[in-house]
């Protein structure tokens, strides 16, 4: 596509529920991201993508977070057990590959756990 | 690991008017790369400058230039000729080709321009 698309641009889930947050890459990029983003607070790395597979996951916070890939392109950021603290915007980025090029992004999941 | 550092939560600067941001990083690595992103409240972020570390020559991009001092550790952002449209968050990132390409941002500067 024409840049990263991230949906839902919003959701609101009960504590304790299940989340997952899509992002569509540009096409042809290999390398993807996921950064949580707090009020008030620059993005937090998560996970990184080179492929399908997470080359560097040490940005989760626990086991209640995970990221998948399968095919290489459209990727799923999966919260389960969802807690109050969770609440942020979930940013994802892509980039043709290594190196110096830029990390273009999406424009976030606001996720409210209420 | 690596930080980033931005210790101007909020500047103010007049429209038509020049502003400097400030960012300062720690690294032990000799090559990397750093940004400039903006933030508008669309939550987008944007690309405003990059500049390789083994390059002496400051980036510049049109009204927008950096003053980058690698011994020093900081990468500052000059907005020239501000405008409304440049009120936004701007965020400092570093980016490492070394470890997995990860970027480390900054916690931010909100700019706002008055008119």
């Amino acid at each position: 596509g024409a840049g990263v698309s991230q949906t839902p641009s919003n959701k609101v889930t009960e504590k304790g529920k299940y989340v997952e947050l899509r992002c569509d890459p540009i096409s042809g990029h290999t390398a993807l991201y996921w950064y949580r983003q707090s009020l008030g607070q620059g993005p937090e790395f998560l996970i990184y993508f080179q492929g399908t597979g997470a080359a560097d996951d040490s940005g989760l916070p626990n086991d209640r977070f995970f990221a998948v890939r399968p095919e290489g392109s459209v990727s799923t950021l999966k919260i389960q057990r969802t807690e109050r603290g969770d609440s942020a915007v979930y940013l994802c980025a892509s980039s043709p590959g290594a190196g110096n090029t830029e990390a273009f992004f999406g424009q976030g999941t606001r996720l409210t756990v209420v | 690991a690596q930080t980033v550092t931005q210790s101007q939560p909020e500047m103010s600067v007049q429209e038509a008017e020049t502003v400097t941001l400030s960012c300062t990083y720690d690294t032990s690595e000799s090559d990397y790369y750093l940004f400039w992103y903006k933030q508008p409240p669309s939550r987008q972020m944007i690309l405003v400058i990059r500049q390789e570390a083994y390059k002496q020559q400051n980036a510049t991009e049109n009204r927008f230039s950096v003053n980058f001092q690698k011994a020093a550790k900081s990468f500052s952002l000059k907005i020239s000729d501000s405008q409304l449209g440049d009120a936004a968050m701007y965020f400092c990132a570093y980016r490492s080709p070394y470890n997995n390409n990860d970027m480390r941002f900054g916690a931010g500067t909100r700019l706002t321009v008055k008119p």
